[in-house]
């Protein structure tokens, strides 16, 4: 199925290092949503993004929502040995003919270094 | 948020049989997804829910395969039927609620 373009696909840290991940789709999409996902569980929302250009913190998360709606980013600043994980982007098209079903990235596998 | 639960967490199932997945969440919603996650993978959506209606099947997931029921807003179960190995996933509702999808805690599904 349609999925959306998601990099890095790992990365591998050391601990107090920042991250960055992106999504990037040639579609657009109404809402941008991060989601971090550990072993054995499911998704857990970090950030969602509802506007073009908006920029959004959560801690020390970071995201935004492109101008172009076709691309977000996730920053993760001064990496902690819990943000291990699997990170998602999913993208959210909304209209009459759309149920508001997600989209999701690859993912992207975070490792870090103590 | 949206507090959700599945049952089971976790099954080993023989092929040719099938399994129901239970989904139940603390409040009402309009909306219930069913996802598949293949191992290694992204999330699949395979489904939507809604309550009095027939499930909307994603293209390459069909009702024969993958029966939905949503008896009301708080509620929904999704069946593998006739199992093979290939349907060894993490099977995972998703609620829409505040604008936004929260995910239950997934159903680990092995079929040997």
């Amino acid at each position: 199925g349609q999925q959306l373009n998601q990099s890095p696909q790992s990365m591998f840290i050391q601990e107090g290092e920042d991250v960055s991940m992106n999504c990037t789709s040639s579609s657009i999409f109404n809402t941008w949503l991060w989601y971090k996902q550990d072993p054995g569980e499911g998704p857990v929302l970090l950030i969602a993004l509802y506007k073009a250009g908006e920029l959004t913190s959560n801690g020390r998360l970071t995201a935004q929502f492109g101008i172009t709606r076709k691309d977000s980013f996730l920053n993760i600043s001064a990496s902690i040995p819990s943000d291990v994980g699997i990170y998602f982007c999913a993208g959210q098209l909304r209209g009459s003919s759309n149920t508001g079903k997600l989209i999701f990235g690859q993912g992207t596998t975070l490792q870090v270094k103590p | 948020s949206a507090v959700i639960s599945q049952k089971p967490s976790r099954d080993i199932c023989q092929r040719g049989t099938s399994l129901t997945i239970q989904c139940q969440v603390d409040s009402q919603v309009t909306m219930m997804f069913w996802y598949r996650q293949q191992p290694g993978q992204s999330l699949t959506l395979i489904a939507t829910a809604n309550q009095g209606s027939e499930a909307t099947y994603e293209s390459g997931f069909v009702i024969d395969k993958f029966p939905i029921s949503r008896p009301n807003l708080t509620f929904s179960t999704l069946t593998v039927s006739n199992m093979s190995p290939e349907d060894s996933s993490i099977y995972l509702c998703s609620v829409e609620a505040q604008d936004t999808q929260y995910f239950g805690p997934g159903t680990r599904l092995t079929v040997l």
